[in-house]
């Protein structure tokens, strides 16, 4: 069955410090991956994907996240954080079973960005 | 372009009774996805239409519906209202709906059943 893990419910940095939000993933075959934040009583906005390619992907507000296929993982990153990234971050893989857009989510880590 | 439109933006019912809600895709997108997110379940996918065709549908009871326009405005339908169906709904939608689309999602509707 294809999954996707998220093992940190939260993520604790400082403002200005790197960030990691770590995303590991289950698939047959070759994954779609994507990035989703969603802040308080807001629907998912899209940060970025990987499809195929550059291992590194630059998406929006100055996020990239890493794919490895060794070690299955999909980690979101920023160079430097800010209080206003302070958000719930979901990585999600594409249902390939289901031959659409299905996307099977991972259950979230909330990112907070101290000041 | 305008983003993804759902309406209403809040919705409160009782038990048994059914409510419908609406989302309005992006112009030109063709695909528009429904999930459903509880802090208990997370995001779970209910179904995707695509040229008024339902194409997948997620593990949920008949309960739950849809249905897609040839404008492609979508709505999804839920009956006999239970207490867990207390969620919020978000609509997605995408061009073509291939593998490899993005999603673009709504701000969702937030359904309270007392």
């Amino acid at each position: 069955a294809q999954s996707v893990a998220q093992p940190e419910d939260q993520v604790n940095v400082a403002e200005g410090n790197p960030l990691t939000v770590k995303c590991t993933y289950s698939v047959s075959g070759n994954p779609y991956l994507f990035w989703y934040v969603q802040y308080p009583n807001r629907g998912l906005q899209f940060l970025l994907k990987y499809i195929t390619g550059d291992n590194l992907v630059k998406g929006s507000y100055g996020f990239e996240a890493e794919f490895n296929k060794s070690q299955t993982s999909f980690h979101l990153k920023k160079p430097s954080a800010l209080v206003s990234d302070s958000a719930l971050y979901f990585c999600a893989v594409r249902d390939k079973a289901k031959a659409g857009t299905a996307l099977i989510f991972g259950k979230g880590t909330t990112l907070s960005v101290s000041s | 372009k305008a983003g993804v439109t759902q309406t209403p933006r809040y919705l409160i019912k009782t038990r048994g009774q059914q409510v419908t809600l609406s989302c309005s895709p992006i112009s030109g997108h063709r695909s528009v996805s429904w999930y459903q997110q509880t802090p208990g379940q997370g995001l779970q996918f209910l179904f995707e239409y695509f040229s008024e065709t339902q194409r997948n549908k997620g593990n949920f009871p008949g309960r739950f519906s849809g249905r897609q326009f040839s404008n492609s405005r979508s709505e999804m339908n839920v009956s006999t209202l239970e207490l867990g169906d207390s969620a919020l709904y978000l609509c997605a939608s995408s061009t073509s709906g291939d593998l490899t689309d993005t999603q673009y999602f709504g701000p969702g509707t937030r359904l309270t059943v007392l």
